[in-house]
């Protein structure tokens, strides 16, 4: 039972670059998000859908995009890559987004 | 803004000894609240959750305690192990059927031998 998987689990870029962080649910959930990690600073909400073509703004959406072509994929693009985007990502996603979430493993993202 | 917050940045206790993990919430609209526990490398773990209609709920060697009144959270942890050794993050939903859960900063628990 794969759950949350996210690519990659690890990645440098150089300030400026673009790419794309991968997440896949197999759970059917139609509730998905991205939080970013930062020490001291908990969990903080990029982007969130509430299922296909749906996509909204969380706390910190900045420097990021999404989509939602399907159930099982959110992916998350950074544009140009800024080192105040060096943190670690998750993915998580529910079947009803107000409760219960599970997390991927996350992707450790340093910029340069 | 509104926040969900934890008492504590860190937590030891002796292994075999009971852990109280504190967080205090200020939304009064939040009907469910939930702990997670991440170790070092690792995405959060679901843990527990209870909603606002419960005061207690149990689960194994952990129990989740709700105080609406002082709009107080808490989670305790039986007979702490080494492998309880993590952080512990709550978490509130925004109530009123919106999406989306707030999470506090998190509490380090170091179980000392």
């Amino acid at each position: 039972n794969a759950g949350v998987t996210q690519t990659p689990k690890f990645q440098v870029l150089k300030t400026g670059q673009s790419m794309t962080l991968q997440c896949a649910q197999d759970m059917n959930h139609e509730y998905m998000s991205w939080y970013r990690q930062d020490p001291g600073m908990g969990l903080r909400l990029i982007h969130y859908s509430v299922g296909a073509g749906i996509t909204d703004q969380g706390e910190v959406p900045n420097g990021y995009n999404v989509s939602r072509s399907t159930t099982e994929d959110f992916p998350l693009r950074l544009l140009s890559a800024a080192p105040s985007q060096t943190s670690v990502y998750f993915c998580a996603s529910s079947y009803l987004g107000r409760e219960k979430l599970f997390f991927g493993s996350g992707t450790q993202l340093s910029v340069l | 803004g509104e926040s969900v917050g934890l008492h504590l940045p860190t937590l030891s206790v002796q292994e075999g000894d009971n852990s109280i993990i504190n967080c205090a919430y200020s939304n009064s609209a939040s009907d469910y609240f939930i702990w997670y526990k991440q170790e070092s490398g690792k995405g959060p773990q679901f843990i527990i959750d209870i909603r606002s209609n419960m005061d207690k709920r149990q689960g194994q060697r952990v129990t989740v305690l709700l105080n609406k009144t002082v709009k107080h959270l808490s989670l305790q942890i039986a007979a702490t192990q080494p492998g309880d050794s993590a952080v512990y993050f709550c978490a509130e939903n925004k109530g009123g059927g919106a999406d989306g859960l707030t999470f506090g900063k998190g509490t380090h628990l170091i179980i000392q031998p």
